[in-house]
């Protein structure tokens, strides 16, 4: 299996500009988690997705954020307009459901995208 | 809500030393606790996880974490450590139903030679 895929690796854009990070899931993993990395805040989620339909995006800082999953198999999380203090590293995780619905299940993550937004 | 602490940032041992990297957590409830190490550049991966049982649970790379109840605590640790463990480490906690976790600010792991 390749792994959880995101793209691109390095995003470099000014303020103002539209970004768009791309994350593919392991196959057969049906839940999704985009994370934010920074040195001040750690690792924070964002957003997850269950079955491609969004459960809890109480982590999203604000409406510049946003996030879709339209298919198992692709998810995408925009910011517009973006900001300096987007700049971090985000990171895409999936997860596998073992039948019944369950914390204990492990979430891979993804390489992540470094976002610097000058 | 759960929250970790990892008491500390930087931890620096000697190659060949044994290592413990502290974890404390609070959750009400049933704990689901995780390590995960960082290589610079990369993602997270999965050291090792412990949901019920054994209190004391084997990972990979010769990582071993040990589940303390009383003392709301999840220690990960290493007999010997090899230049290549130089990494950040992350404790997290999941609740017992739910997709959260709650990560811990990380601890950054040098070795010297």
């Amino acid at each position: 299996d390749a792994g959880v895929i995101q793209s691109p690796r390095h995003e470099v854009t000014e303020m103002g500009q539209e970004v768009t990070l791309r994350c593919k899931p392991i196959s057969g993993h049906n839940s999704l988690f985009w994370y934010r990395q920074t040195m001040m805040r750690g690792l924070e989620l964002l957003i997850y997705f269950n079955n491609n339909v969004p459960i809890d995006d109480s982590g999203m800082p604000e409406d510049r954020f946003s996030a879709k999953m339209p298919n198992a198999s692709f998810s995408t999380l925009k910011i517009q307009p973006s900001e300096p203090r987007d700049s971090a590293v985000y990171f895409c995780a999936s997860r596998g459901l073992a039948g019944e619905y369950s914390g204990t299940d492990t979430q891979y993550f993804g390489p992540g995208t470094r976002l610097t937004v000058l | 809500a759960q929250s970790v602490t990892q008491p500390d940032i930087h931890i620096t041992v000697s190659e060949g030393a044994s290592l413990e990297l502290r974890c404390n957590y609070s959750y009400g409830a049933t704990p689901y606790l995780f390590w995960y190490v960082q290589s610079p550049g990369q993602g997270l991966q999965l050291l090792l996880k412990y949901f019920s049982g054994d209190t004391l649970v084997q990972g990979i790379k010769g990582f071993e974490a040990e589940f303390k109840r009383s003392q709301s605590s999840f220690n990960l640790r290493k007999p010997s450590v090899h230049w290549s463990d130089a990494a950040e480490y992350f404790c997290a906690v999941g609740a017992s139903r739910g997709n959260k976790l709650v990560f811990g600010a990380g601890t950054i792991l040098r070795v010297k030679s």
